[in-house]
């Protein structure tokens, strides 16, 4: 079944304790992203990668770090965890379709930092 | 810079009711539109698209057509179940953003219930 990951479901942590969320997909899709979705502000995006060892900024990077050693896998990072980093958090992979991208999201990661 | 707008919700129906959720975009370059559905628990789901004026994406009973004219993508539906009960999200995917591989800027929500 084609499908992205993502590990925990649920995550409770304190500040500054570094944390990783992990995303995997198996669909072979090049370019993937991270996103937050807070009340009332919908879905921002992170970070994404075009390809392995290719990563570049969205709207929120600050606080986040990325890597994509491996086309399947694209973990988040949180060095230092702070209470504003509460989120729900998806992954997602993408796909062109004609003229446009599709994007496959996993099914979330949330996040609450005390 | 893009946005999206949604109408602000929730929105409450009994089951059979007429749908519509609005949605206006500003955007610098000529958007694909979408509309994405968040059961509770899950991820989002593509739900239907468009990518050229005047184009209606369809898909479950749902609709809504590309009105570049009034920057607008609103999602109908003529008959909402209980089932429908979820998130929907509008986005966009601006390629005047250059190498941006589908980033979607997303409206906020609307949160859907319907009653039987």
């Amino acid at each position: 079944e084609a499908q992205v990951t993502q590990n925990p479901r649920y995550l409770i942590t304190v500040t500054g304790k570094k944390l990783t969320v992990t995303c995997s997909q198996n669909m072979n899709h090049e370019y993937m992203s991270w996103y937050r979705q807070d009340p009332g502000l919908g879905l921002r995006q992170i970070y994404y990668s075009m390809n392995v060892e290719v990563t570049d900024k969205g709207d929120v990077p600050e606080g986040y770090k990325v890597s994509r050693k491996e086309k399947r896998n694209f973990p988040l990072i949180l060095e230092s965890p702070s209470p504003n980093q509460t989120s729900l958090y998806f992954c997602a992979s993408s796909l062109q379709v004609g003229p446009t991208y599709e994007q496959y999201f996993g099914p979330g990661t949330r996040l609450t930092v005390t | 810079g893009d946005s999206v707008t949604q109408m602000e919700g929730p929105v409450t129906l009994s089951e059979e009711a007429f749908l519509t959720i609005n949605c206006t975009y500003t955007a610098t370059g000529y958007p694909s539109l979408f509309w994405y559905v968040q059961y509770p628990g899950e991820g989002l789901q593509l739900l239907l698209k468009a990518t050229k004026a005047d184009d209606k994406g369809s898909n479950k009973g749902f609709e809504a057509t590309y009105r570049k004219e009034t920057t607008s993508f609103h999602l109908e539906k003529g008959s909402v179940q209980v089932s429908d009960s979820a998130v929907y999200f509008c986005a966009l995917s601006d390629p005047a953003r250059g190498t941006s591989y589908g980033k979607l800027t997303f409206g906020q929500g609307t949160i859907l219930t319907v009653h039987p």
